[in-house]
């Protein structure tokens, strides 16, 4: 295991509504990545938070936007849900100097 | 722009055959790192390696072996004597920079047959 912690597991959501993902980083590392993977793709790239600033961003609209805490765990937040945001939503965490990112077991998101 | 291509979407073979998983990128940086790694039915990524685009040796960690080849911008992932448990889709990753974002390719699944 890699002490990279996500909450909730699962999650339903109908369209319009608003979510927040939650993740723990694993210790000693301060910065945050997120990914979205639909079925069947690879993980793309969200954004990333270091310090508590967002650090680089994906190909993700402002409705999707992110926060990172002081003891260096993150929350994902997503307004007006739409039907193609159904997906595993995964955090990875990593020391800045280090470079690999360590991912949790990820958030399955259903919008219906 | 960066790009990880991994052509073979699902292969299956029978337990104990040797497999190779291929990797091609595509980037203009000079320094990145490529990495493998493996997604069993519980959803989380799980590391294998990182190599930097200044270490061309082949890698090798028990059954698991890599071969990077700069000439051809592939990095393929072999698994000698497969196991069922090897079951799982592998993603081949890039990253132009130290903690920049990782770009993965579709995955390659895995099918070990008893």
């Amino acid at each position: 295991e890699t002490g990279v912690t996500q909450s909730p597991t699962h999650l339903i959501k109908t369209r319009g509504q608003q979510v927040t993902l939650r993740c723990s980083s694993q210790s000693g590392h301060n910065t945050v990545s997120w990914y979205q993977q639909a079925l069947g793709q690879g993980p793309q790239f969200i954004f990333q938070y270091y310090r508590e600033e967002e650090n680089g961003r994906g190909n993700f609209p402002p409705r999707f936007s992110g926060l990172q805490f002081p003891n260096y765990s993150s929350e994902l937040n997503v307004n007006a849900l739409e039907l193609d945001d159904s997906a595993l939503y995964l955090c990875a965490s990593s020391n800045y100097r280090e470079n690999i990112q360590y991912f949790g077991a990820g958030t399955r998101l259903s919008v219906l | 722009a960066q790009k990880v291509t991994q052509a073979q979407t699902e292969i299956s073979v029978v337990e104990k055959e040797d497999v190779t998983l291929d990797c091609v990128y595509e980037t203009r940086d000079t320094t990145y790192y490529l990495f493998w790694y493996k997604q069993p039915p519980s959803g989380e990524l799980v590391f294998l390696i990182r190599r930097n685009s200044f270490d061309e040796q082949n890698e090798i960690s028990g059954r698991y072996s890599w071969n990077f080849q700069k000439s051809t911008s592939s990095f393929n992932f072999t698994i000698t004597a497969s196991q069922v448990v090897d079951s799982a889709v592998y993603f081949c990753a890039l990253s132009g920079s130290r903690d920049d974002k990782i770009i993965f390719g579709k995955g390659t699944r895995l099918h070990i047959l008893p």
